[in-house]
Protein backbone atom coordinates (compact mmCIF):
# COMPACT_ATOMS: atom_id res chain seq x y z
CA UNK A 1 0.00 0.00 0.00
CA UNK A 2 1.31 3.31 0.16
CA UNK A 3 1.26 4.16 3.74
CA UNK A 4 2.12 2.06 6.76
CA UNK A 5 -1.57 0.83 7.78
CA UNK A 6 -2.05 -0.05 11.21
CA UNK A 7 -5.98 -2.51 12.28
CA UNK A 8 -8.14 -1.86 14.24
CA UNK A 9 -8.08 1.73 14.64
CA UNK A 10 -10.33 1.37 17.73
CA UNK A 11 -10.28 -1.87 19.86
CA UNK A 12 -12.04 -1.66 23.19
CA UNK A 13 -11.46 -5.18 25.53
CA UNK A 14 -11.92 -6.25 29.05
CA UNK A 15 -9.84 -6.13 31.55
CA UNK A 16 -7.88 -9.53 31.25
CA UNK A 17 -8.29 -10.46 27.43
CA UNK A 18 -5.61 -10.88 24.80
CA UNK A 19 -5.22 -8.31 21.89
CA UNK A 20 -3.43 -8.34 18.99
CA UNK A 21 -2.63 -5.79 17.03
CA UNK A 22 -1.63 -5.58 13.41
CA UNK A 23 0.88 -3.16 10.92
CA UNK A 24 1.33 -3.88 7.49
CA UNK A 25 4.19 -1.59 6.36
CA UNK A 26 5.28 0.29 3.17
CA UNK A 27 6.65 -2.83 0.42
CA UNK A 28 10.33 -2.76 0.55
CA UNK A 29 10.71 -1.22 3.98
CA UNK A 30 13.43 -3.54 6.03
CA UNK A 31 12.60 -1.95 9.19
CA UNK A 32 9.41 -1.55 11.68
CA UNK A 33 9.16 -0.36 15.11
CA UNK A 34 6.11 -0.10 17.40
CA UNK A 35 5.63 2.63 19.59
CA UNK A 36 3.54 2.83 22.59
CA UNK A 37 1.68 6.74 23.48
CA UNK A 38 -0.43 6.76 26.33
CA UNK A 39 -2.95 9.88 26.21
CA UNK A 40 -0.93 13.27 27.22
CA UNK A 41 2.40 11.68 26.59
CA UNK A 42 5.59 11.07 24.35
CA UNK A 43 6.22 7.71 22.04
CA UNK A 44 7.61 4.96 24.46
CA UNK A 45 9.73 2.37 22.27
CA UNK A 46 8.39 -0.96 22.38
CA UNK A 47 10.05 -3.24 20.16
CA UNK A 48 12.20 -2.74 16.65
CA UNK A 49 12.40 -5.07 13.59
CA UNK A 50 15.03 -4.80 10.87
CA UNK A 51 15.31 -7.28 8.19
CA UNK A 52 16.34 -10.68 9.54
CA UNK A 53 17.94 -9.91 12.48
CA UNK A 54 17.26 -10.48 16.00
CA UNK A 55 14.65 -7.92 16.84
CA UNK A 56 15.57 -5.50 19.83
CA UNK A 57 12.55 -6.34 22.39
CA UNK A 58 14.66 -3.85 24.67
CA UNK A 59 11.09 -1.57 25.39
CA UNK A 60 8.55 -4.02 25.77
CA UNK A 61 7.19 -3.55 28.92
CA UNK A 62 6.24 -7.02 30.47
CA UNK A 63 6.42 -10.81 29.34
CA UNK A 64 2.78 -10.33 28.43
CA UNK A 65 4.03 -7.61 25.42
CA UNK A 66 5.01 -9.81 22.51
CA UNK A 67 5.72 -9.28 19.01
CA UNK A 68 6.80 -11.00 15.42
CA UNK A 69 7.43 -10.06 12.00
CA UNK A 70 7.17 -12.59 9.38
CA UNK A 71 10.16 -11.54 7.12
CA UNK A 72 9.87 -7.87 5.50
CA UNK A 73 6.52 -7.85 6.06
CA UNK A 74 2.93 -7.91 8.34
CA UNK A 75 3.94 -7.71 11.95
CA UNK A 76 1.75 -8.48 15.33
CA UNK A 77 2.13 -6.79 18.58
CA UNK A 78 -0.06 -9.15 20.94
CA UNK A 79 -0.70 -8.51 24.72
CA UNK A 80 -2.22 -11.06 26.59
CA UNK A 81 -4.18 -10.44 29.69
CA UNK A 82 -4.42 -7.17 29.27
CA UNK A 83 -4.68 -4.43 32.25
CA UNK A 84 -6.14 -1.06 32.58
CA UNK A 85 -2.83 0.67 31.73
CA UNK A 86 -2.34 -1.15 28.48
CA UNK A 87 -4.69 1.41 27.72
CA UNK A 88 -2.67 3.99 24.91
CA UNK A 89 -2.30 4.51 21.04
CA UNK A 90 -0.26 2.07 19.54
CA UNK A 91 1.82 3.42 16.99
CA UNK A 92 3.76 1.05 13.91
CA UNK A 93 6.21 3.17 11.82
CA UNK A 94 8.68 1.20 9.01
CA UNK A 95 12.08 2.73 7.51
CA UNK A 96 13.58 1.81 4.20
CA UNK A 97 16.67 1.20 5.95
CA UNK A 98 17.51 1.22 9.54
CA UNK A 99 15.89 4.33 10.64
CA UNK A 100 18.85 6.32 12.64
CA UNK A 101 21.40 6.50 9.66
CA UNK A 102 19.60 8.15 7.16
CA UNK A 103 16.15 6.51 7.11
CA UNK A 104 13.09 8.66 7.60
CA UNK A 105 10.14 6.43 9.60
CA UNK A 106 6.81 6.32 8.21
CA UNK A 107 3.95 6.02 11.12
CA UNK A 108 0.73 4.69 10.36
CA UNK A 109 -2.26 6.24 12.25
CA UNK A 110 -1.69 3.96 15.26
CA UNK A 111 -4.59 1.28 17.06
CA UNK A 112 -6.50 2.76 19.82
CA UNK A 113 -6.41 0.67 22.98
CA UNK A 114 -9.13 1.10 26.00
CA UNK A 115 -9.01 -1.69 28.59
CA UNK A 116 -12.39 -1.62 30.70
CA UNK B 1 22.73 5.69 26.57
CA UNK B 2 21.30 8.36 24.45
CA UNK B 3 18.22 9.95 25.13
CA UNK B 4 16.07 13.60 24.41
CA UNK B 5 15.07 15.73 26.84
CA UNK B 6 12.13 18.29 25.75
CA UNK B 7 11.74 21.12 28.14
CA UNK B 8 8.40 22.75 28.36
CA UNK B 9 5.33 20.32 27.62
CA UNK B 10 3.38 23.76 26.22
CA UNK B 11 4.34 26.64 24.37
CA UNK B 12 2.30 29.59 23.55
CA UNK B 13 3.37 31.68 21.51
CA UNK B 14 1.54 34.57 19.24
CA UNK B 15 0.69 34.45 15.46
CA UNK B 16 3.80 35.74 13.36
CA UNK B 17 5.95 35.23 16.71
CA UNK B 18 9.01 33.36 16.91
CA UNK B 19 8.43 29.56 17.57
CA UNK B 20 11.41 28.07 19.76
CA UNK B 21 11.05 24.46 20.92
CA UNK B 22 14.21 23.14 22.97
CA UNK B 23 15.29 20.17 22.98
CA UNK B 24 18.71 18.62 24.61
CA UNK B 25 20.16 15.06 24.16
CA UNK B 26 23.03 12.68 25.77
CA UNK B 27 25.22 11.43 23.83
CA UNK B 28 28.46 9.98 23.88
CA UNK B 29 29.26 9.93 20.14
CA UNK B 30 27.96 12.24 17.89
CA UNK B 31 24.18 11.33 17.24
CA UNK B 32 21.33 11.15 14.89
CA UNK B 33 18.66 13.71 15.74
CA UNK B 34 14.90 14.34 14.26
CA UNK B 35 12.44 16.30 14.62
CA UNK B 36 8.68 15.30 14.04
CA UNK B 37 5.21 16.76 14.17
CA UNK B 38 2.31 15.21 14.91
CA UNK B 39 -0.92 17.67 13.56
CA UNK B 40 -4.46 16.82 15.27
CA UNK B 41 -5.72 13.66 14.33
CA UNK B 42 -3.16 13.12 12.32
CA UNK B 43 -0.22 9.98 12.45
CA UNK B 44 3.59 11.53 12.97
CA UNK B 45 5.87 13.12 9.95
CA UNK B 46 9.13 13.77 9.85
CA UNK B 47 9.74 17.34 9.81
CA UNK B 48 13.94 17.42 9.75
CA UNK B 49 16.67 15.10 10.29
CA UNK B 50 20.31 15.61 11.57
CA UNK B 51 22.77 13.29 10.27
CA UNK B 52 26.35 15.11 10.56
CA UNK B 53 26.27 16.88 7.37
CA UNK B 54 25.76 20.53 8.05
CA UNK B 55 24.32 22.00 11.60
CA UNK B 56 21.60 23.82 10.66
CA UNK B 57 18.80 21.99 9.37
CA UNK B 58 16.38 23.08 7.14
CA UNK B 59 12.36 21.78 7.06
CA UNK B 60 9.41 21.61 5.77
CA UNK B 61 6.99 24.57 6.97
CA UNK B 62 9.79 26.88 7.63
CA UNK B 63 11.40 25.50 10.35
CA UNK B 64 15.01 24.67 11.09
CA UNK B 65 17.02 23.65 13.58
CA UNK B 66 20.66 23.72 14.75
CA UNK B 67 22.87 21.29 16.27
CA UNK B 68 24.92 22.46 18.66
CA UNK B 69 27.53 20.47 20.11
CA UNK B 70 28.72 22.16 22.86
CA UNK B 71 25.57 22.89 24.07
CA UNK B 72 24.20 19.33 23.12
CA UNK B 73 21.32 20.56 21.84
CA UNK B 74 18.81 20.54 18.40
CA UNK B 75 16.14 22.73 19.23
CA UNK B 76 13.68 23.94 16.91
CA UNK B 77 12.61 27.39 15.54
CA UNK B 78 10.19 29.22 13.09
CA UNK B 79 10.35 33.03 12.48
CA UNK B 80 7.23 33.53 12.26
CA UNK B 81 4.36 31.15 13.45
CA UNK B 82 1.15 30.16 11.77
CA UNK B 83 -2.07 29.17 12.93
CA UNK B 84 -1.37 26.20 11.00
CA UNK B 85 2.03 24.84 13.04
CA UNK B 86 -0.52 24.13 15.89
CA UNK B 87 0.67 21.10 16.92
CA UNK B 88 2.81 18.32 18.92
CA UNK B 89 5.93 18.37 18.01
CA UNK B 90 8.71 15.72 19.05
CA UNK B 91 12.44 15.25 19.21
CA UNK B 92 13.62 11.84 18.61
CA UNK B 93 17.67 10.39 19.07
CA UNK B 94 18.99 7.08 17.18
CA UNK B 95 20.46 4.70 19.32
CA UNK B 96 22.59 1.76 19.01
CA UNK B 97 25.06 0.43 16.45
CA UNK B 98 23.62 1.59 13.85
CA UNK B 99 21.72 4.53 15.44
CA UNK B 100 18.96 2.24 14.34
CA UNK B 101 16.68 2.47 17.51
CA UNK B 102 14.98 5.48 17.64
CA UNK B 103 13.97 7.16 21.01
CA UNK B 104 11.48 10.32 21.28
CA UNK B 105 11.35 12.81 23.76
CA UNK B 106 8.43 13.29 25.66
CA UNK B 107 6.96 16.04 23.21
CA UNK B 108 6.21 19.39 23.40
CA UNK B 109 2.31 20.97 22.45
CA UNK B 110 2.62 24.00 20.49
CA UNK B 111 -0.04 26.20 20.30
CA UNK B 112 -0.70 29.77 18.74
CA UNK B 113 -2.68 32.65 19.70
CA UNK B 114 -4.40 34.75 17.21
Amino acid sequence: GAGVSQSPSNKVTEKGKDVELRCDPISGHTALYWYRQRLGQGLEFLIYFQGNSAPDKSGLPSDRFSAERTGESVSTLTIQRTQQEDSAVYLCASSSQAGGSTGELFFGEGSRLTVL
Amino acid sequence: AQSVTQLGSHVSVSEGALVLLRCNYSSSVPPYLFWYVQYPNQGLQLLLKYTSAATLVKGINGFEAEFKKSETSFHLTKPSAHMSDAAEYFCAVGRGSSASKIIFGSGTRLSIRP
